[in-house]
C-alpha cells in the first residue's frame, strides 16, 4: 500500500533562517505531487505541484521554493522565513490521470 | 476567486442527528470532492462525485450536486462523536490535477 512521510512534524525557526521541509511517498511510481499551506482555522492555499520531476508549478508568488530531486520525493524551500510563513505545511499526492488527494501529517512552522 | 465556499462555518449536533454541510462554487467544475480533517492532522479524502453525476453515497455519507446551482451538500446521517472534525469541498476544473479547496465547515458532535 502507499504511504506519505512528511517531516519534521512540528518547525520553531526565526526569521530570516531558511527552511527545508521534506516529503516522501512510498509503494507508487510517478505520482503527483503537492504543497499546500494552512493558515489557522482556515482553508488550504495550494502553493506547488508536480507532475513529474523537473515539471513543477508555483501557484503563489511567495519567497517560497519546491523542488522534486526524485520520482517520489518533494521539498519546500525557503532562503529566509519571514514571519507570515507561520502555518501548517501539507504535502499530497495522487495517482496520474485521478483526481483524489492523499495528504500527509503535515508540519507545523512557527516563524519567530 | 475559484474558492468554494462552506456554509455554516461551524456546526454543533447531538449524537445520532444528521449533519449537512453545504459548499458552493464559482466556475464549471469536472468533479468535486470532499475531505476531512481532524484537529492538527492532515486531511483524508472522503468521497468524489462527478459533474455529471447528482448524487452518491458512501457508508453514512450522502452528497449531492447541483450544477445548475454549483453547490453541493454533504450529509452525514446517525453522527457520532469521532465525526467532530473540519470537513472541505475541493472543486477541479477541467482536466488539471489541482484542487481549490473551500473555506471548511468545523463540525462539533456531542455526547
Amino acid at each position: 500500500s502507499q504511504t506519505i512521510h512528511q517531516w519534521p512534524a512540528t518547525l520553531v525557526q526565526p526569521v530570516g533562517s531558511p527552511l527545508s521541509l521534506e516529503c516522501t511517498v512510498e509503494g507508487t511510481s510517478n505520482p503527483n505531487l503537492y504543497w499546500y499551506r494552512q493558515a489557522a482555522g482556515r482553508g488550504l492555499q495550494l502553493l506547488f505541484y508536480s507532475i513529474g520531476i523537473d515539471q513543477i508549478s508555483s501557484e503563489v508568488p511567495q519567497n517560497l521554493s519546491a523542488s522534486r530531486p526524485q520520482d517520489r520525493q518533494f521539498i519546500l524551500s525557503s532562503k529566509k522565513l519571514l514571519l507570515s510563513d507561520s502555518g501548517f505545511y501539507l504535502c499530497a499526492w495522487s495517482p496520474p490521470s485521478t483526481y483524489e488527494q492523499y495528504f500527509g501529517p503535515g508540519t507545523r512552522l512557527t516563524v519567530t | 476567486s475559484q474558492q468554494g465556499e462552506e456554509d455554516p462555518q461551524a456546526l454543533s449536533i447531538q449524537e445520532g442527528e444528521n449533519a449537512t454541510m453545504n459548499c458552493s462554487y464559482k466556475t464549471s467544475i469536472n468533479n468535486l470532492q470532499w475531505y476531512r480533517q481532524n484537529s492538527g492532522r492532515g486531511l483524508v479524502h472522503l468521497i468524489l462525485i462527478r459533474s455529471n453525476e447528482r448524487e452518491k453515497h458512501s457508508g453514512r455519507l450522502r452528497v449531492t450536486l447541483d450544477t445548475s446551482k454549483k453547490s453541493s451538500s454533504l450529509l452525514i446521517t446517525a453522527s457520532r462523536a469521532a465525526d467532530t472534525a473540519s470537513y472541505f469541498c475541493a472543486t477541479v476544473f477541467g482536466t488539471a490535477s489541482k484542487l481549490t479547496f473551500g473555506t471548511g465547515t468545523r463540525l462539533q458532535v456531542m455526547l
